[in-house]
């Protein structure tokens, strides 16, 4: 069974600094991983989404880079700004046999505050 | 192109009633998943369908709970004689073919509470 932890469950860093959020997974064999923000009461909205053979996406401030085989995640979020605020989520598939199309098994999420 | 809709965003019922919560999936697409995210617990994968049919239902209780996306119409997750534990946020998320490289759009919730 895929179990996914994500470290810190909490951080809270000043404005502009450059902060990395970690997420491991016990079974190594995925076919993707997605990264996703939560704001308060709000729904999620996907941030990158990394194929098992790649070793990482960018987009704007972001960067999520993906080591399949020792089953670790990081999302970098560079010059952080108040507005990136919220919970991050990872995700990969719930089954390493779905192809791609499953259901997602999510971390705990990291609590993130940036502080003006 | 709306995003994935869910309605109602809100739904009080007492225990015992029936809920009956509404997703419609992005044009488009003919995936659509369904997730529970309990208070102070993460989000829990509960059913996985494609029109007319349930692919995964592995995170479905076993009672009480059901789910359909019909040919026509938004996908219903149902669920009868709900008790307090029920009370959590549902969410509804959709991708376009199924294959590893598409995204799950989630929608916005709905936020069900068992009085």
């Amino acid at each position: 069974k895929q179990e996914v932890t994500q470290i810190p469950a909490a951080l809270s860093v000043p404005e502009g600094e450059n902060l990395v959020l970690n997420c491991s997974f016990t079974d190594s064999a995925i076919y993707n991983l997605q990264w996703f923000r939560q704001d308060p009461g709000k729904g999620l909205t996907s941030l990158l989404l990394i194929q098992s053979s790649q070793r990482e996406q960018t987009s704007g401030r972001l960067n999520a880079s993906l080591d399949k085989s020792s089953g670790r995640s990081t999302l970098y979020i560079a010059a952080s700004q108040p507005g990136d605020s919220a919970t991050y989520l990872c995700a990969v598939p719930v089954t390493s046999s779905g192809g791609g199309a499953d259901g997602l098994t999510f971390g705990k999420g990291t609590h993130l505050i940036i502080q003006p | 192109n709306a995003g994935v809709m869910q309605n109602p965003r809100h739904l009080v019922r007492r225990r015992g009633q029936e809920a009956r919560l509404r997703c419609s999936p992005m044009k488009g697409h003919s995936h659509v998943y369904w997730y529970r995210q309990l208070p102070e617990e993460g989000l829990k994968f509960m059913v996985y369908l494609q029109k007319e049919n349930i692919i995964d239902e592995s995170g479905m209780p076993k009672e009480r709970f059901s789910a359909e996306f019909p040919k026509e119409g938004p996908s219903i997750l149902r669920i009868q004689q709900v008790v307090r534990g029920d009370s959590a946020a549902y969410f509804c998320a959709s991708s376009r073919q199924g294959y590893s490289t598409d995204t799950q759009y989630f929608g916005p919730g709905t936020r069900l509470t068992v009085l």
